[in-house]
């Protein structure tokens, strides 16, 4: 069973460019988190995804950040006109759709360096 | 969510056993304690989650006290391999998670 599959795992842009990272959940996961991690702190939540659904999205900037989870297909995390602040790990994990406690399962992370 | 606290760094030695306290006074009653390790440019990985007195898996132990207003993460015998950063997670252990900044575990030779 393949774990938390994320793409590229390594991103390049520069500022004003769109960045798009992937995120494929574990196998019967259907609950997706993503996490942005700037150097030297702790994980922030961003945003709470069930299959065409935003749950939770308390921790997303309010501008240039979206992001979405279609019936098909991988979860994207999408930010417009990238800035230099954007520069951190953006991690995705997900969840088995069984409510109650659980672990998430995170994935490798995708590095988003902006120039 | 209740806030955590946590030291900010630990060394320790192979073979010895590392205790790691998180304190976090504010648990309400249907918080869980969750621990996750994170090693260089990875993602986070479960350790260990517990409600009330021990629980105790492969990997660690993690004993919290009638109060729960704390909690220890121990860790038989660590290994050069246990170096990374441990977080604890206080929350009801689903939706998002709060990570405060973890402690950071160096294990030398």
């Amino acid at each position: 069973n393949a774990g938390v599959m994320q793409n590229p795992r390594h991103l390049v842009r520069r500022r004003g460019q769109e960045a798009r990272l992937r995120c494929s959940p574990m196998k019967g996961h259907s609950h997706v988190y993503w996490y942005r991690q700037l150097p030297e702190e702790g994980l922030k939540f961003m945003v709470y995804l069930q299959k065409e659904n935003i749950i939770d999205e308390s921790g997303m900037p309010k501008e240039r950040f979206s992001a979405e989870f279609p019936k098909e297909g991988p979860s994207i995390l999408r930010i417009q006109q990238v800035v230099r602040g954007d520069s951190a790990a953006y991690f995705c994990a997900s969840s088995p759709p069984d409510r109650g406690v659980e672990e998430q399962f995170f994935g490798p992370g995708t590095r988003l360096t902006v120039l | 969510l209740a806030k955590t606290t946590q030291p900010i760094s630990m060394d320790s030695y192979e073979g010895q056993e590392v205790n790691i306290t998180c304190s976090h006074n504010n648990i309400a009653t249907n918080d869980y304690i969750t621990w996750y390790q994170q090693f260089p440019s990875q993602g986070p990985r479960f350790i260990i989650q517990g409600y009330k007195t021990k629980v105790t898996n492969e990997v660690a132990s993690l004993f919290i006290p009638a109060d729960r207003k704390s909690s220890t993460l121990s860790l038989p015998r660590v290994s050069l391999s246990d170096t990374a950063v441990y977080y604890c997670l206080v929350g009801p252990g689903f939706q998002k998670l709060v990570f405060g900044t973890g402690t950071r575990l160096l294990v030398s030779p």
